[in-house]
């Protein structure tokens, strides 16, 4: 039972052009999200979060965007970098626990020349 | 200067050994994590330690057993391991308090059992 879902495996973006990665979750209990970005060997590293307080958060090139009613929430990249070719996954956690961070599989991102 | 880290980077063994990773972080947070991520890339949590105390223990086998001696150190043991443990662990670190944080990952140790 995949309670967080990205269904896109992989997306390739023109650099400068606009990459939107998107993340389904299913659980209600839900109320705090995150956005990793993992290299081949290398650890995810944090991008954006966002509590479900909120419908939007933005951090420079970075802005997720929160739809609690449809439990979707989407990362935007403007503009797409070389250097943003990587694997993103989308992760949830629920109210009261903190710590317990349920992660999609991963959107493999790659931005062309 | 890294924030966490996890020894050895890779760990190639038979089945039925049993073996440890290390995971060490200088940020000074007060929870450790471990995480598996399996062939399908699925990361899925196993183990949370906060302040030395287990918070999070998902369905693990019996197998696999955490130790976190202080705060900045939390090593998983495997015992007698199986061709299905073959996978990527990932140690991970947060601050809980005052404000719910995001984890800092460790590069993550590649176990391969043959």
């Amino acid at each position: 039972d995949q309670q967080v879902k990205q269904n896109s495996p992989s997306l390739s973006v023109q650099e400068g052009r606009i990459s939107i990665l998107n993340c389904d979750y299913t659980n209600s209990m839900f109320d705090y999200f995150l956005w990793y970005k993992k290299y081949p060997a290398e650890g995810p590293t944090f991008l954006i979060s966002i509590s479900s307080i909120k419908d939007k958060n933005e951090d420079g090139r970075f802005t997720v965007f929160l739809n609690k009613s449809a439990k979707h929430l989407s990362l935007h990249i403007v503009p797409s970098q070389p250097g943003d070719s990587a694997v993103y996954f989308c992760a949830a956690s629920p109210t009261g626990t903190a710590s317990k961070l349920t992660f999609g599989t991963g959107t493999r991102l790659q931005v062309t020349l | 200067d890294t924030a966490v880290s996890q020894t050895p980077k890779y760990l190639v063994t038979q089945m039925g050994n049993d073996k440890s990773i290390k995971c060490e972080q200088n940020l000074g947070h007060d929870t450790m994590y471990w995480y598996k991520q399996d062939s399908k890339k699925f990361l899925k949590i196993m183990f949370s330690y906060n302040n030395k105390e287990l918070i999070i223990n998902e369905t693990v086998p019996n197998r696999f057993s955490p130790k976190s001696p202080d705060k900045a150190h939390l090593n998983l043991h495997i015992n007698s391991l199986e061709l299905g443990d073959s996978a990527v662990y990932f140690c991970a670190s947060s601050q809980s308090r005052p404000t719910r944080d995001e984890q800092y990952f460790g590069p993550g140790t590649r176990l391969t059992v043959t």
